[in-house]
């Protein structure tokens, strides 16, 4: 069936530092890829999106390419901040019916 | 603005009630779905809904139920609660069912079950 496979946590960096984060997925079909962004106590938050092999969504300085041949969809970040500490999950959402696979989370911690 | 709310925020029960938890949409979205939370699974769909009077299990439904009587609505019912459903729930909206929608999130409610 249809997964996503994230990247291990807890992810301690400091502030600059270039971040990645990576995430794989099974599916059939032609999902669409997500990158969603929860910050202590708050619900998830759309980050970035991308609805279709070598489309890159980006957001506040996030960066993700959907990659059909090798099924990825890995979150960069050139230079990242304090106020990037927050837990990241990437998401995918199948062709009928609006559904969502989450992976587990990665937590990202950013130090001064 | 348009929003999702959920309510409670906290809840603390005993094994053996049942839960009722609320989520609020003015985004006028035709889905809505009930996520849990817990650590080292991500979100798993508890039940989710395309419409009024449609109502669909997900991947982890037993001891769960909803109902959709309006678009705004999706109360999430714990029929009696178990301390295995000590977890945080949250409540997403979306409104189309194409593969492209984004689902947007309330701010969730911690359960804990005693």
């Amino acid at each position: 069936g249809d997964s996503v496979t994230q990247m291990e946590g807890p992810v301690t960096l400091s502030e600059e530092a270039f971040l990645t984060i990576n995430c794989t997925y099974t599916a059939t079909g032609y999902p669409s890829l997500f990158w969603y962004v929860q910050y202590p106590g708050e619900g998830l938050q759309l980050l970035l999106k991308a609805t279709k092999a070598d489309d890159k969504g980006s957001n506040k300085g996030f960066e993700a390419t959907y990659r059909k041949e090798t099924t990825s969809f890995h979150l960069e970040k050139g230079s990242v901040q304090v106020s990037d500490s927050a837990v990241y999950f990437c998401a995918l959402n199948r062709n009928t019916g609006n559904q969502f696979y989450f992976g587990t989370g990665t937590s990202l911690t950013v130090i001064p | 603005d348009a929003e999702i709310t959920q309510s409670p925020r906290h809840k603390i029960t005993e094994t053996g009630r049942q839960v009722t938890l609320a989520c609020h949409q003015t985004w006028n979205h035709n889905n809505m779905f009930w996520y849990r939370q817990d650590l080292g699974h991500g979100l798993r769909l508890i039940h989710y809904s395309y419409g009024v009077h449609d109502t669909n299990k997900g991947e982890v439904s037993d001891g769960y139920s909803v109902s959709r009587s309006n678009t705004e609505d999706l109360p999430l019912t714990l029929e009696s609660a178990a301390s295995s459903q000590t977890s945080v729930y949250f409540c997403a909206s979306s409104d189309g069912q194409g593969s492209t929608d984004t689902q947007y999130f309330g701010p969730g409610t911690r359960l804990t079950v005693l």
